[in-house]
């Protein structure tokens, strides 16, 4: 069975600086997909970023970045310049790929401070 | 507003009720997941539907709970003699019809507090 772990439960930031989030997970599986998402309190998930296993090249979307590490199977997400904005739960997904378009595995969350 | 919508967001009930909740997912999506998220953890998936069919259950979805989804447009998420232990965030969401990479959109959930 697949495991996505997030190993940091709290992180914390000061505005405009820089933090990465760690994710590691495991799978048989060589055909995946990865996801970064966001879920602001008391608001709804939304995706951040998303990587494809076959895709050596990592991910990038405005300030956000992933490291894209498939053969120690670690998914990182970095904020740069982060915002207060950015303070949310983070969570890490894991779904299989080919046609299934199933369901998503997710770790347990970063909860990510950011101070001013 | 052409998100994915649930209804009701918070339902407080007591032991032993029957509850139903609704997920209307975005319009054009043929998929539409359901999953549970308690206090602290991430979501865990439920169930999964492609157009009117459901199409995988988890472990976790025990015979008290039942989802359908008719028409192949909304769903609804029934559990019956509800425990203490059914208490978190039912969280739906939806995706298209596509090849390679779907991004699941989800809605803002219905916190349940059983009593």
């Amino acid at each position: 069975a697949q495991t996505v772990t997030q190993s940091q439960p709290e992180m914390s930031v000061q505005e405009a600086e820089t933090v990465t989030l760690s994710c590691t997970y495991d799978t048989s599986e060589s055909d995946y997909y990865l996801f970064w998402y966001k879920q602001p309190p008391s608001r709804q998930m939304i995706l951040v970023i998303r990587q494809e296993a076959y895709k050596q090249q990592n991910a990038t979307e405005n300030r956000f970045s992933v490291n894209f590490q498939k053969a120690a199977k670690s998914f990182s997400l970095k904020i740069s310049d982060s915002q207060l904005g950015d303070a949310a739960m983070y969570f890490c997904a894991y779904r299989r790929g080919g046609g299934s378009q199933g369901n998503l595995i997710f770790g347990k969350g970063t909860k990510l401070s950011v101070k001013p | 507003d052409t998100g994915v919508s649930q209804d009701p967001r918070h339902k407080i009930t007591k032991r032993g009720q029957n509850v139903t909740f609704r997920c209307d997912p975005i319009s054009e999506h043929n998929r539409l997941y359901w999953y549970r998220q308690t206090l602290g953890q991430g979501p865990e998936f439920l169930t999964y539907f492609q157009n009117e069919a459901q199409l995988e259950k988890s472990r976790l979805l025990s015979d008290r709970f039942s989802a359908e989804r008719p028409k192949g447009s909304f769903s609804t998420l029934e559990i019956q003699r509800t425990e203490q232990g059914d208490s978190a965030m039912y969280l739906c969401a939806s995706s298209g019809e596509s090849r390679g990479l779907s991004e699941q959109f989800f809605g803002p959930g219905t916190r349940l507090t059983v009593l």
